[in-house]
């Protein structure tokens, strides 16, 4: 199994930009997490889908970051328009069960809004 | 709520020397109990898990911790730390709804 892919690894933009985060899940793991990491706010959860279904958004910070999953192969985090304090290293995760099974964290996307 | 505590926001241990992570949990119910290890530039990897039975867990890379109910504690240990083990570690709890993270402990490794 090659793990939970993401891509980017690195995205430097300007600020005002469009940035879409691309995340490929572990087959058969029903639950997908976006994760942002910060120094000064560490791990925050952002959003997590059941079934390709999002089940809980409430760690969203705002309008401008949205997320979707077409299909359970594959989920996008879009920001638009991007900020300087957006910049972060987002992780996608997936795994069985919420909360009971071990998370499967990819690389991450180092994102960087000058 | 639940929630998690690492008391030790940095650790530094020199090679060799034995290591303890500690983490402090708050739940009402036997939680699911995960460490997890980061390397720079990586994401967050599974070292070890406990649901229930014996309350000593070994994990990979020669990591234990162990549950003490008594002390809602689920603390990490080596015997002898590798100068590849330092990273940042994450004690995290779970239910059924919920995963929740620890702040993390940065462990250094003097030579």
């Amino acid at each position: 199994d090659a793990g939970v892919i993401q891509s980017p690894r690195h995205e430097v933009t300007e600020m005002g930009q469009e940035v879409t985060l691309r995340c490929k899940p572990i087959s058969g793991h029903d639950y997908l997490f976006w994760y942002r990491q910060t120094m000064m706010r560490g791990l925050e959860l952002l959003i997590y889908f059941n079934n390709n279904v999002p089940i809980d958004d409430s760690g969203m910070p705002e309008d401008r970051f949205s997320a979707k999953m077409p299909n359970a192969s594959f989920s996008t985090l879009k920001i638009q328009p991007s900020e300087p304090r957006d910049s972060a290293v987002y992780f996608c995760a997936s795994s069985f069960r919420q909360g009971t099974s071990p998370l499967h964290f990819g690389n991450g996307t180092r994102l960087t809004v000058t | 709520a639940q929630s998690v505590t690492q008391p030790d926001i940095h650790i530094t241990v020199s090679e060799g020397a034995s290591l303890e992570l500690r983490c402090n949990y708050s739940y009402g119910a036997t939680p699911y109990l995960f460490w997890y290890v980061q390397s720079p530039g990586q994401g967050l990897q599974l070292l070890l898990k406990y649901f229930s039975g014996d309350t000593l867990v070994q994990g990979i890379k020669g990591f234990e911790a162990e549950f003490k109910r008594s002390q809602s504690s689920f603390n990490l240990r080596k015997p002898s730390v590798h100068w590849s083990d330092a990273a940042e570690y994450f004690c995290a709890v779970g239910n059924n709804n919920d995963m929740r993270f620890g702040a993390g402990t940065r462990l250094t490794v003097k030579p």
